[in-house]
């Protein structure tokens, strides 16, 4: 059984450009959540996502970041402009929502490890 | 708001020797505990839950009891390895609530 699949697992690109991380969710879940993790600030939830709706998007840093979510199986992070301090790793999680608060467990993926120079 | 504390890392410890890492939640609700581990260069996985007071949960060796009176939920093995050099996270999800909430994470290093 495949699980949390993102794309691509490393990405160095050069200050401005633009960057979108991808990822497809376990099939059957319905909720998805982007965090970043730096050896600075730790895991930090950035949006959240049930039955592809954003739920909390109060951890996106600023609008350089925007997230989407255009059906189950596939969900989109994208940084325009990129800039240096954006560099850090970047995991999607997805889990199942009976429908009544959070999904009981989160499943992670691997991450993608995003340099900016 | 709702929040986890974890002791601060990292820890170090020789083989075989016994683990606790701390871990306090804030006590509004009936939240869910959970531990994640994340080794070197993947994503956090579930190691154990517990899903209310008293609770334990256990995995790999690894154990954690629910303390509701304490509002504690401190994980603990009775002896590591190498192979558990990892970073160790706390979170709770509050059974009403829409999110997870994770503690800064606990780094573990075990020596041979």
């Amino acid at each position: 059984d495949a699980g949390v699949i993102q794309s691509p697992r490393h990405e160095v690109t050069e200050m401005g450009q633009e960057v979108t991380l991808r990822c497809k969710p376990i099939s059957g879940h319905n909720s998805l959540f982007w965090y970043r993790q730096t050896m600075m600030r730790g895991l930090e939830l950035l949006i959240y996502f049930n039955n592809n709706v954003p739920i909390d998007d109060s951890g996106m840093p600023e609008d350089r970041f925007s997230a989407k979510m255009p059906n189950a199986s596939f969900s989109t992070l994208k940084i325009q402009p990129s800039e240096p301090r954006d560099s850090a790793v970047y995991f999607c999680a997805s889990g199942f929502n009976p429908g009544q608060g959070a999904p009981y467990e989160q499943y992670f993926g691997p991450g993608t490890r995003l340099t900016v120079t | 708001g709702d929040s986890v504390t974890q002791m601060e890392g990292p820890v170090t410890l020789s083989e075989e020797a016994f683990l606790t890492i701390n871990c306090t939640y804030t006590a509004t609700g009936y939240p869910s505990l959970f531990w994640y581990v994340q080794y070197p260069g993947e994503g956090l996985q579930l190691l154990l839950k517990a899903t209310k007071a008293d609770d334990k949960g256990s995995n790999k060796g690894f154990e954690a009891t629910y303390r509701k009176e304490t509002t504690s939920f401190h994980l603990e093995k009775g002896s590591v390895q190498v192979s558990d050099s990892a970073v160790y996270f706390c979170a709770r999800r509050d059974n009403y609530g829409q999110n997870f909430v994770f503690g800064p994470g606990t780094r573990l290093s075990v020596l041979p």
